[in-house]
């Protein structure tokens, strides 16, 4: 039940994009369709911003995508905005009947 | 409106115990796996355990495993987390929420356990 890789800090202005990677198993990203993408802002809880990969739930700006090669999945947020500033987690069912977390990422809008 | 609200948390000695609950509304609570997920302050978050709609199948994450256990009434629409043998690293904002296709699409709004002598 090890973590999910992230990488602990991204950056970026205002109307650039950007990626964070989500590097997994194959008993995790590489077994299902199932990784999805979180963000959180200080004092809140997470909401899900991508899910089954790359599907955007109701309300969800179209500048966030997801996508999947192998065991790594990757969120972009594109046109980044000042209130995009937030922690990001993956997350990804696993074979185990389980699910796991990644050890987040904090995005700061420059 | 759709909701998971979530109690019982506070301070507990070391080897204590506590039972977190969780109300759910706006949905058919007795079809959708329910889970407790916690992140300590200034942590990640961290997926701590299952249980399915029916009520009887479950499961854990190993640092919890055979000290916290998880619990469901669909007719209160509500899932327990009764917590025994409590450590210095429980402590943590413990959040419910709903899975379905895979993502947790619903969080209450979590309830705080400190462990702390």
């Amino acid at each position: 039940q090890s973590a999910l890789t992230q990488p602990a800090s991204v950056s970026g202005s205002p109307g650039q994009s950007i990626s964070i990677s989500c590097t997994g198993t194959s008993s995790d990203i590489g077994a299902y369709n199932y990784a999805a993408w979180y963000q959180q802002h200080p004092g809140k809880a997470p909401k899900v911003m991508i899910y089954e990969v790359s599907n955007r739930p109701s309300g969800v700006s179209n500048r966030f995508s997801g996508s999947k090669s192998g065991n790594t999945a990757s969120l972009t947020i594109s046109g980044l905005q000042a209130e995009d500033e937030a922690d990001y987690y993956c997350s990804s069912y696993t074979t185990s009947t389980s699910w796991v977390f990644g050890g987040g990422t904090k995005l700061t809008v420059l | 409106e759709v909701q998971l609200v979530e109690s019982g948390g506070g301070l507990v000695q070391p080897g204590g115990s506590l039972r977190l609950s969780c109300v759910a509304s706006g949905f058919s609570f007795s079809s959708y796996w329910m889970h407790w997920v916690r992140q300590a302050p200034g942590k990640g978050l961290v997926w701590v355990s299952l249980i399915k709609n029916e009520g009887i199948t479950t499961n854990y994450a190993d640092s919890v495993k055979g000290r916290f256990t998880i619990s469901r009434d669909n007719a209160k629409n509500t899932v327990y987390l009764q917590m025994n043998g409590l450590r210095a690293e429980d402590t943590a904002m413990y959040y419910c929420a709903k899975t379905s296709a895979g993502v947790f699409g619903i969080w209450g709004q979590g309830t705080m356990v400190t462990v702390s002598s």
